[in-house]
């Protein structure tokens, strides 16, 4: 079973912040949380990852829940080219416990010129 | 700076083919290496992980196996396809498996069993 909840698929326009929100209400302590995006007909790219603090990078930004147990990535000011399925999965610390990282099915954003 | 292909880009198969996709990582050394599927309208789901050459751990039984014949590359093969082969194969690697590691994806291979 997928250990994140996300919506099916959100809207936004262009220039404007959106927020893609995620629920992993069963998050261990040893978990990381990354969202990946993958445009149409391409692989998936990293976004960022965080554990428990928010993170800011060229991408995006990252805020975590203080209890962890959801966390939203935040695009500043959405483009076209933000157009793609997100997807937030969690991994452990422990490297062997990756092996069988779940991906859900992600949202789906689409961005309005 | 670090590279990832795999070919071929697209493929159909008729079904009872056998198949063989290769991926290959420049750039990096002992990588971790995985092969992922993704149906249509559907998450990737995690086929085969490698963290050397010859050591391949295999997550869903399924008619298909990988190889690791060199460091940098990992082959993905099926001596019978079945129709439910059919998607979008991703290989990725990444440095390690903890936490904090990132995956790198490759540009895929859509694979069509007809």
């Amino acid at each position: 079973d997928a250990k994140t909840t996300q919506p099916n698929s959100m809207e936004s326009n262009e220039e404007e912040p959106v927020h893609l929100p995620c629920n992993h209400s069963t998050i261990s302590g040893t978990d990381y949380i990354h969202w990946y995006r993958q445009l149409p007909s391409q692989g998936p790219e990293y976004v960022i990852h965080g554990l428990t603090s928010n993170v800011n990078n060229r991408m995006a930004s990252l805020a975590i829940a203080e209890d962890r147990k959801s966390s939203t990535l935040i695009l500043h000011r959405a483009t076209l080219r933000d157009a793609a399925v997100y997807y937030c999965i969690l991994r452990d610390r422990n490297a062997g416990n990756n092996r069988k990282l779940i991906w859900g099915l992600g949202t789906s954003l689409a961005v309005n010129p | 700076s670090q590279t990832i292909h795999q070919w071929p880009a697209t493929l159909v198969q008729p079904v009872g083919s056998p198949l063989s996709l290769e991926c290959t990582v420049e750039g990096t050394s002992n990588p971790n290496l995985y092969w992922y599927r993704q149906a249509a309208g559907r998450g990737l789901q995690l086929l085969f992980y490698s963290v050397g050459i010859g050591q391949i751990s295999s997550e869903v039984p399924q008619n298909l196996s990988a190889s690791r014949p060199q460091d940098r590359q990992f082959i993905l093969s099926s001596k019978k396809l079945l129709l439910s082969d059919s998607g979008f194969y991703l290989c990725a690697w990444s440095w390690g498996a903890g936490g904090t590691t990132e995956q790198y994806f490759g540009p895929g291979t859509r694979l069509t069993v007809t």
